[in-house]
């Protein structure tokens, strides 16, 4: 079956750098990916999408890839600060936009 | 809008007690859905629906029963809880239109069964 897998290891990075999350997915290419943004003790909240005939997706200092040859997307955040500091979930569409999570990447950035 | 509220914030059930985790959002939104986050691990889907009175089983649903008599409201109920179902729930729901992907999360409630 499709699973999702992101870098279970926190990201520490110095503010200003930019982060750089991967999430590689097994078996077939999803139709669209999804990734989401989740704060200690609150619900997830939708980042960005791309879909499988796209490249790359931007939206402000975020930067989304979809690459179907590597099986991979990745997420960028640059010109990152202390705020950006949370946990990063990628996350496929099934049927019905059912998602099927990874265990997300919690990035730190020091200031 | 408030979006999607969920009732209680926390709870903690003995093991065999029964407890309905409410969530309603206010987005006339047809989709709705229960996930369940262990600690460390993404969410697990349990159960979703599409409309009021249509639901069904997600990746996890043992344990649980949903219904959804009104577009607005979409209650899980846990029968019997087990240790096994310790965890954080989160509902969400999304929009029909086929440009509406992105789902909406609620807030989450927190249940310990010991």
């Amino acid at each position: 079956s499709q699973k999702i897998e992101q870098n279970s290891e926190a990201l520490n990075i110095q503010e200003g750098k930019t982060a750089t999350l991967t999430c590689n997915y097994t078996n077939y290419s999803p139709a669209y990916l999804q990734w989401y943004r989740q704060d200690p003790g609150r619900g997830p909240v939708f980042l960005l999408l791309i879909r499988e005939n796209e490249k790359e997706k931007r939206k402000e200092r975020l930067k989304v890839t979809f690459d179907t040859t590597l099986k991979q997307s990745l997420f960028h955040i640059t010109a990152s600060q202390p705020a950006d500091s949370a946990t990063y979930l990628c996350a496929y569409s099934g049927g019905y936009n059912k998602l099927i999570f990874g265990a997300g990447t919690r990035l730190a950035v020091h200031p | 809008n408030a979006g999607v509220t969920q009732t209680p914030k926390f709870r903690i059930l003995k093991i065999g007690q029964s407890m309905t985790l409410q969530c309603t959002q206010d987005m006339n939104h047809n989709y709705m859905y229960w996930y369940r986050q262990d600690p460390g691990m993404g969410l697990k889907l349990i159960y979703y629906s599409v409309g009021a009175g249509i639901t069904d089983k997600g990746e996890v649903p043992n344990g649980y029963n949903v219904s959804r008599s009104t577009t607005e409201d979409f209650p899980l109920r846990l029968e019997l809880a087990a240790p096994s179902q310790t965890s954080v729930y989160f509902c969400a729901s999304k929009g029909t239109t086929q440009s509406s992907y992105e789902q909406y999360f609620g807030p989450g409630t927190r249940l310990t069964v010991t």
